[in-house]
């Protein structure tokens, strides 16, 4: 089954303790991103790649570092998470340009 | 910065009426897509519409674009219950087509 998995999918965790939230597709797409849902601010773009080894930031990149090393994977990286990074995160990916977004289920992580 | 913007941002009607719910813009762009997320999962991509087309149908899905107004329309017909969820729109821009902009959505519900 085509599918975004994200892991995991609830997380809660401590100001500054390093964390990695993970997400796989098994679509063979080359572009993937990164985007975090806050109420009454929609979805908004963290970063995103089009192909391994090329990573661009989106709208709200601080905080937040991610990696391209493989095709289906696209790891998002909290070096030092603090309260207002709190918030829904999704994992999406798509081929050809201006093909539909997959999105994974999501994590929703809370930072205490 | 938001580039769809929905409207109404929320909407409750009853089973078998119509639901429709409005998209602004403020860039051009190379087309618009409508997404829908049942509460807290992952965004589904329900149709896309090119910035050459007016009105294009999905099933009970209706969704219309006027470039010269910078608006679009997500009509559903005969709506469910289990239509209830958050529909959002999201525009491709011409300057950067691979970044999707979405709007903060229409809340969608549909009472039995």
């Amino acid at each position: 089954e085509a599918q975004v998995t994200q892991n995991p999918r609830y997380l809660i965790t401590v100001t500054g303790k390093k964390l990695t939230v993970t997400c796989s597709q098994n679509m063979n797409h080359e572009y993937m991103s990164w985007y975090r849902q806050d109420p009454g601010l929609g979805l908004r773009q963290i970063y995103y790649s089009m192909n391994v080894e090329v990573t661009d930031k989106g709208d709200v990149p601080e905080g937040y570092k991610v990696s391209r090393k493989e095709k289906r994977n696209f790891p998002l990286i909290l070096e030092s998470p603090s309260p207002n990074q709190t918030s829904l995160y999704f994992c999406a990916s798509r081929g050809q340009n201006n093909s539909p977004l997959h999105f994974g289920n999501g994590t929703r992580l809370t930072v205490t | 910065s938001q580039q769809g913007e929905e409207d109404p941002q929320a909407l409750s009607i009853q089973e078998g009426e119509n639901a429709t719910m409005n998209c602004s813009y403020k860039t051009s762009i190379n087309n618009l897509q409508w997404y829908r997320q049942n509460s807290g999962r992952g965004l589904v991509h329900l149709i896309l519409i090119r910035s050459n087309e007016r009105e294009k149908h999905s099933g009970r899905l209706r969704v219309t674009l006027d470039t010269s107004k910078k608006s679009s329309s997500l009509l559903i017909t005969a709506s469910r219950a289990a239509d209830t969820a958050s529909y959002f729109c999201a525009t491709a821009r011409m300057d950067s087509s691979y970044k999707l902009i979405f709007g903060s959505g229409t809340r969608l519900l549909v009472r039995p």
